[in-house]
């Protein structure tokens, strides 16, 4: 079964670092890529952007390119989310998300993780 | 990469038809046949309902279907029922290796 297993909510001060994290289990790591969704409080879902695990190929939405850095440890499945100093307008739920191969869709998403700043 | 466009809000009674419309560009919905659809209840991760424009996976039920016209993607519930209540958004790839998703739907089920 696959399961996407996201790290637990965190409660923030403005200009601290953080990195989040989804561990992936039951599908072959290395064969998809795997992404991250914000959605701010009361509002929609927003692609922030992905990444392939087997080479690090990494890709951003223009609005996020610059404020996080997406990156991923294969040796133990598991894909992050990372700010270097985190703003009040970053408070959100972030979902991590698993695209399908043929890119038709996101199949399988983690819980979400809740970043209060 | 501007967010695809949905209605805010859609409404219908027990029973009836409601569609969700959902527009882009000649960059994204209007160029690949990669749209997806999902529905999702407060407090919960999105759940996938529908991938490459018109496909169900498996244990989606069949009310659900939709399709596509030039830039403009739809989604038809059909029978609308009391649990298909939820928040519905539409996404799409763009290219190189790159989604934007839609700006969401409200369905309520009067």
């Amino acid at each position: 079964e696959v399961q996407l297993v996201q790290s637990g909510a965190e409660v923030k001060k403005p200009g601290e670092s953080l990195r989040i994290s989804c561990q992936a289990s039951g599908y072959r790591f290395s064969s998809y890529w795997i992404g991250w969704v914000r959605q701010m409080p009361g509002k929609g879902l927003e692609w922030m952007g992905i990444i392939h695990p087997d080479d690090s190929d990494t890709r951003y939405s223009p609005s996020f390119q610059g404020q996080v850095t997406i990156s991923v440890d294969k040796s133990i499945n598991t894909a992050y989310l990372q700010w270097s100093s985190l703003k009040a307008s970053d408070t959100a739920m972030y979902f991590c998300a698993r695209p399908q191969v043929s890119w038709g869709g996101f199949d399988y998403w983690g819980q979400g993780t809740l970043v209060s700043v | 990469q501007s967010a695809l466009t949905q209605p805010a809000s859609v409404s219908g009674s027990p029973g009836q038809s409601i569609t969700i419309s959902c527009t882009g560009t000649s960059s994204d919905v209007g160029t690949y046949n990669l749209v997806s659809w999902y529905q999702q209840n407060p407090g919960k991760a999105p759940k996938f309902i529908i991938y490459e424009v018109t496909k169900r996976p498996s244990g989606v039920s069949n009310r659900f279907s939709a399709s596509k016209s030039g830039n403009t993607a739809s989604l038809t519930i059909s029978g609308l029922q009391a649990e298909d209540e939820a928040d519905y958004y539409c996404c799409s790839y763009a290219g190189r290796n790159t989604y934007v998703f839609g700006t969401g739907t409200k369905v309520t089920v009067l």
